[in-house]
């Protein structure tokens, strides 16, 4: 079946440092991907998303890019902050079972120190 | 506008025992999700429902789980002759169509530990 594969955590950084945080996956169709993310104490949230092949996702200065021929969906922060400290959790969507059913990675906690 | 609640937020069982958790998904949201949350992992799919119907329980562990959708929006898993191995975040989903573009929100989750 279709699954995710994410970097192991935790990960620790430096304010205003560049983050990457790797995520590949295996699907069998054209799956839609997702970055959830967990912060201290809260439920999971949507942090971006993208559809299609080459489509790029963004928000709060995050960026992923679909990368169809590397099966591939990794997220980066030119400069982190205190406030990204949180789990962070690669996702698909997978139509296999007839639902729109979400396939995650085991997520990837990120510290990040002033 | 309101999110996602589930409650009760904890519950501590004991093993053998009978439990309900409750979704109450965000208002016109036709597609419900629960997903089970292990320490240290990422959430597992369990049921979806579409409307009223469970469309895909392909999820669900073993006949011990059911989960029920009766009119649409208040979701409620139940777990029956609870075991230690049940201990887990259980999380419910709501987005408002169910198509694989959709973005799907989540509660807080219920704390399930069964002793």
């Amino acid at each position: 079946g279709d699954s995710v594969t994410q970097m192991e955590g935790p990960v620790t950084l430096s304010e205003e440092a560049f983050l990457t945080i790797n995520c590949t996956y295996t699907a069998t169709g054209y799956p839609s991907l997702f970055w959830y993310v967990q912060y201290p104490g809260e439920g999971l949230q949507l942090l971006l998303k993208a559809t299609k092949a080459d489509d790029k996702g963004s928000n709060k200065g995050f960026e992923a890019t679909y990368r169809k021929e590397t099966t591939s969906f990794h997220l980066e922060k030119g400069s982190v902050q205190v406030s990204d400290s949180a789990v962070y959790f690669c996702a698909l969507s997978d139509r296999q079972g007839g639902s729109e059913k979400l396939v995650f990675g085991k997520g990837t906690k990120l510290t990040v120190n002033p | 506008g309101a999110g996602v609640s589930q409650t009760p937020s904890n519950k501590v069982t004991e093993k053998g025992k009978y439990v309900e958790l409750r979704c109450d998904p965000i208002s016109g949201h036709t597609a419900l999700y629960w997903y089970r949350q292990s320490l240290g992992q990422g959430p597992e799919f369990l049921i979806y429902f579409q409307g009223t119907g469970a469309a895909d329980d392909s999820g669900l562990p073993n006949d011990r789980f059911f989960a029920v959708r009766p009119e649409g929006s208040v979701s409620t898993l139940k777990i029956q002759r609870t075991e230690r191995g049940d201990s887990a975040v259980y999380l419910c989903a709501s987005s408002l169509t169910g198509q694989g573009t959709d973005t799907q929100y989540f509660g807080p989750g219920t704390r399930l530990t069964v002793l």
